[in-house]
């Protein structure tokens, strides 16, 4: 089965650089979430988007922004990167109406 | 504000033996709730999810949990471990009263497998 897809799946940035991680929900589904795990921590909540609107937002800078575009796929782009924004950040999907979200594999971002 | 504790941020258990993993929950509301594991370097992948209905759950691998409203838990089981079963596994709670709503996770309890 199709699952959610990420690019790029490594990234190497410079601080004060940007970054766009892009994510592929699965076919049909309609919402999609972004989290950012820092090492040895428990994944945080940044965005989600429903429908091509942001649904809710979480604990995300200023300096980040996202969108969902007309074929569901969406882009998380940061800007003035820091060292603490090194992490793990997952995209998840699903479709409105049912329960449980299918994380795809993740972007490793590395800020130098 | 929901939440979600797991007791143990390590667990151990012989190969073979039980794997119990603890989560108590914290909510207003009737939760949905789920257990995720991740291998490493790898994305979460859902095991099992509650949410309406039969308090006992089964999931994949062979893992189970059980909601238990009277004590705000939902601790995952499995009854023989295996090898593979070594990962982090994390508890998540999401808000029942918005459907399919963003993941408050625990912060994890990574699973070793003694052979």
């Amino acid at each position: 089965a199709a699952g959610v897809i990420q690019s790029p799946r490594h990234l190497i940035k410079e601080k004060r650089e940007t970054a766009t991680l892009k994510c592929y929900p699965i076919p049909r589904h309609d919402t999609v979430y972004w989290y950012q795990q820092g090492p040895g921590q428990d994944p945080q909540f940044l965005i989600s988007f429903y429908e091509k609107m942001q649904s809710d937002k979480g604990s995300i800078p200023d300096r980040f922004s996202a969108q969902q575009f007309s074929d569901y796929h969406s882009e998380l782009n940061m800007s003035s990167l820091e060292l603490g924004d090194s992490a793990l950040y997952f995209c998840a999907s699903c479709l409105g109406g049912e329960v449980g979200q299918y994380f795809g594999p993740g972007t490793r971002l590395t800020v130098t | 504000a929901q939440s979600v504790t797991q007791l143990g941020s390590h667990v151990s258990v012989s190969e073979g033996a039980l794997v119990l993993l603890r989560c108590n929950y914290s909510s207003s509301v009737p939760p949905y709730l789920f257990w995720y594991v991740q291998y490493p370097n790898q994305g979460l992948q859902l095991l099992l999810k509650y949410t309406t209905g039969a308090t006992l759950v089964k999931g994949i691998n062979g893992f189970e949990a059980e909601f238990k409203k009277s004590e705000t838990s939902f601790h995952l089981t499995k009854p023989s471990a295996h090898m593979s079963d070594a990962a982090e596994y994390f508890c998540a709670v999401s808000d029942l009263r918005f459907g399919n709503e963003k993941l408050t996770f625990g912060t994890g309890t990574r699973l070793t497998i003694i052979p």
